[in-house]
């Protein structure tokens, strides 16, 4: 079992342009969830999905922020015309029972 | 909304004395309380779950839980300079078998030999 594995790990963006944020969760876990960490911030709780539908992204800004699940075995974010403020590191989780197992974490910063 | 309020925000122990940290939630009907560590750009590692009042322990980790009180604490037993992280708190209401977590700021833990 490798655990949640997060791709890529580091990503340098400039301002304005795109970035595609994955996720593979643990086999046989039916939710994936998307956090976003910051230093003011903490963990922010930004979207999750059970068995591939989108239950709940109270937590995704509204604009240029979206997610995907189209199969089980991976879950994207997407980030379009990112800003300085996006710069954070972003975290997949999936869950078992409740627990959230989470992965390493990709580092976004925008320049 | 959930809130979740950590503390103290940060805390020196020595190597062998008890840890204790504190957790607030502002929403009686959690169920779902869990206490994660974070080493430095490392990974979250769940240490301790509870879902009833009372006390629940795995290995040098206790967690204390009253609802009624809205609080959640964690104990660390014996605490070792390895134990030098930041410890974050987390809640939610499960419905079905999963819910979102809502975290608190952390504790930033730091062991002294």
């Amino acid at each position: 079992n490798a655990g949640v594995i997060q791709t890529p790990r580091h990503k340098v963006t400039g301002k304005g342009q795109e970035a595609t944020l994955w996720c593979e969760p643990i086999s046989g876990h039916s939710a994936v969830f998307w956090y976003r960490q910051t230093i003011v911030q903490g963990l922010e709780f930004l979207t999750y999905f059970r068995n591939q539908a989108p239950i709940d992204d109270s937590g995704m800004p509204k604009e240029r922020f979206s997610a995907q699940m189209p199969n089980q075995s991976h879950s994207t974010l997407k980030i379009q015309s990112t800003q300085p403020q996006d710069s954070a590191v972003y975290l997949c989780a999936s869950s078992s029972q409740g627990a959230l197992y989470f992965g390493a974490g990709t580092r976004l910063s925008v320049l | 909304q959930q809130k979740v309020q950590q503390s103290p925000e940060s805390l020196t122990v020595s190597e062998g004395a008890m840890a204790s940290l504190n957790c607030t939630f502002s929403d009686g009907t959690s169920n779902n309380f869990r206490w994660y560590r974070q080493h430095s750009a490392k990974g979250l590692e769940v240490l301790v779950s509870i879902f009833s009042d009372g006390e629940k322990e795995e290995g040098r980790f206790t967690a204390h839980l009253n609802r009624a009180n809205l609080h959640v604490s964690l104990h660390i037993r014996e605490p070792q300079p390895s134990d030098s992280a930041v410890y974050l708190c987390a809640v939610s209401t499960i419905t079905g078998n999963t819910g979102k977590l809502i975290f608190g700021l952390g504790t930033t833990l730091q062991v002294q030999p």
